[in-house]
């Protein structure tokens, strides 16, 4: 199993530019999350999803947009990039109804600079 | 989510035990506390996690108090490689009793293992 797989692994943005994360999960979970984690701190939540086709706003969600066609995917979207989303971003999953597991499984993690 | 607190560092001699302390005096009933870690610049991994018993995995056991108002973390024999970050978290359970994983993360607890 591949478990939480994020793409890109690093990027570098100029200001104003666009992009987006992609999370994919293989565990057939209903839960995903976005987190950002600045130097120094812990992760913060900036949007989750509890089933497909639903989204909903975190502890820092401003500058951010979410979608989530396909239960196995998460996307986080940047539609202007500014420096101070300058972070490392880890997605993560959790639930399967049938195995009724309840931890989350982290990807290793996006680190985006915005220059 | 329960508020936890935990210190900000500690230091353990490989091989011997390493026990971390989490306060969590506001838990609820029905709020479950989980362990997870981070190694340096990694996506977080999950430990273990109870409700009222005691419980214990092959990574470590977790011992929550009777009035649940706190837990200690113990890895019996730990290694160079069990130098990281943990962090006590106590999420709010969904409506089914399960947790979203909508996991708030504190500063944690920096663990160092030396030889």
């Amino acid at each position: 199993n591949a478990g939480v797989t994020q793409t890109p692994k690093f990027r570098v943005l100029k200001t104003g530019q666009s992009m987006t994360l992609l999370c994919a999960q293989d565990m057939n979970h209903e839960y995903m999350y976005w987190y950002r984690q600045d130097p120094g701190m812990g992760l913060r939540l900036i949007h989750y999803s509890v089933g497909e086709g639903t989204t909903a706003k975190g502890e820092v969600p401003d500058g951010y947009n979410v979608s989530r066609l396909k239960k196995q995917n998460f996307l986080l979207g940047l539609e202007s990039a500014a420096p101070s989303q300058t972070s490392v971003y880890f997605c993560a999953s959790s639930y399967s109804i049938r195995v009724k597991n309840t931890e989350a499984f982290f990807g290793q993690g996006t680190r985006l600079t915005v220059v | 989510d329960a508020k936890t607190t935990q210190p900000p560092s500690m230091d353990c001699a490989e091989g011997r035990a390493a026990n971390l302390p989490c306060n969590h005096s506001t838990i609820s009933g029905n709020e479950y506390v989980y362990w997870y870690r981070q190694i340096h610049s990694q996506g977080p991994q999950y430990i273990i996690h109870g409700l009222k018993n005691n419980e214990t995995n092959e990574m470590a056991s977790l011992i929550i108090t009777e009035d649940r108002k706190s837990s200690t973390l113990i890895l019996p024999h730990a290694t160079l490689r069990d130098t990281a970050v943990y962090y006590c978290i106590a999420p709010p359970p969904n409506a089914g009793g399960t947790s979203y994983g909508k996991l708030t993360f504190g500063q944690g607890t920096i663990l160092t293992v030396h030889p």
